[in-house]
């Protein structure tokens, strides 16, 4: 029954690897997207997919990597992962626009 | 550039209790919708209210409320009868028209005491 899933909840890798999380929404929403939480707690917008088509991409490094195979899937992959990266990736769905958006249970991704 | 601020970093309140929550926004659109989100020490994003900018009357969700204020710009959340699983971050939050993406404030850290 969850709405917006994740996986992994927990990502424990070391400098220089690559990396992939996956997210899933069975809301039947438009769009996806994704989401950096860092240290002190602030949500920043990264990426944002509609209908399997980017429409928000922030000044995110190019090593950052989103994929949405279908409107029900965004995955996020990470190329060469530096200390910086350590933060919780959420992802959220909403059926577009400016429409409340549902959030998976986040990602901590810790780079050592 | 849409800017959304909370001043509060951090609040505490007595269990039973009444607690305020302030959040202000600057945005040049006329319509528009507002979030309060809430994210427990589990980490999980929970939506607690919204507020159509349209809307009059003050949007309630049983013990949470919010007093909107268009002309200030100004967004508060409400909790009565505090609970000890109030205690959470809370963020207050703008989505663009065009796009959705939320633009978060940067939290109020909230504790409910017995």
């Amino acid at each position: 029954d969850t709405a917006v899933s994740q996986t992994p909840k927990y990502l424990v890798t070391q400098m220089g690897n690559d990396k992939s999380i996956k997210c899933e929404q069975n809301l039947g929403h438009d769009t996806m997207y994704w989401y950096k939480q860092d240290s002190k707690k602030f949500l920043k917008i990264m990426f944002s997919y509609n209908n399997k088509e980017l429409i928000i991409n922030e000044t995110v490094p190019n090593r950052f990597s989103p994929k949405s195979p279908d409107k029900a899937h965004l995955n996020l992959h990470i190329n060469s992962l530096e200390l910086g990266d350590s933060a919780v990736y959420f992802c959220a769905s909403s059926r577009g626009g400016p429409s409340e958006q549902y959030f998976g249970p986040g990602t901590r991704l810790t780079v050592t | 550039a849409q800017t959304v601020t909370q001043s509060q970093p951090e609040m505490s309140v007595q269990e039973a209790e009444t607690v305020t929550l302030s959040c202000t926004y600057d945005t040049s659109e006329n319509n528009y919708y507002l979030f309060w989100y809430k994210q427990p020490p589990s980490r999980q994003m929970i939506l607690v209210i919204r507020q159509e900018a349209y809307k009059q009357q003050n949007a309630t969700e049983n013990r949470f409320s919010v007093n909107f204020q268009k002309a200030a710009k100004s967004f508060s959340l409400k909790i009565s009868d505090s609970q000890l699983g109030d205690t959470a971050m809370y963020f207050c939050a703008f989505p663009y028209n065009q796009g959705g993406k939320l633009i978060f404030g940067q939290g109020t850290e909230l504790s409910v005491k017995p």
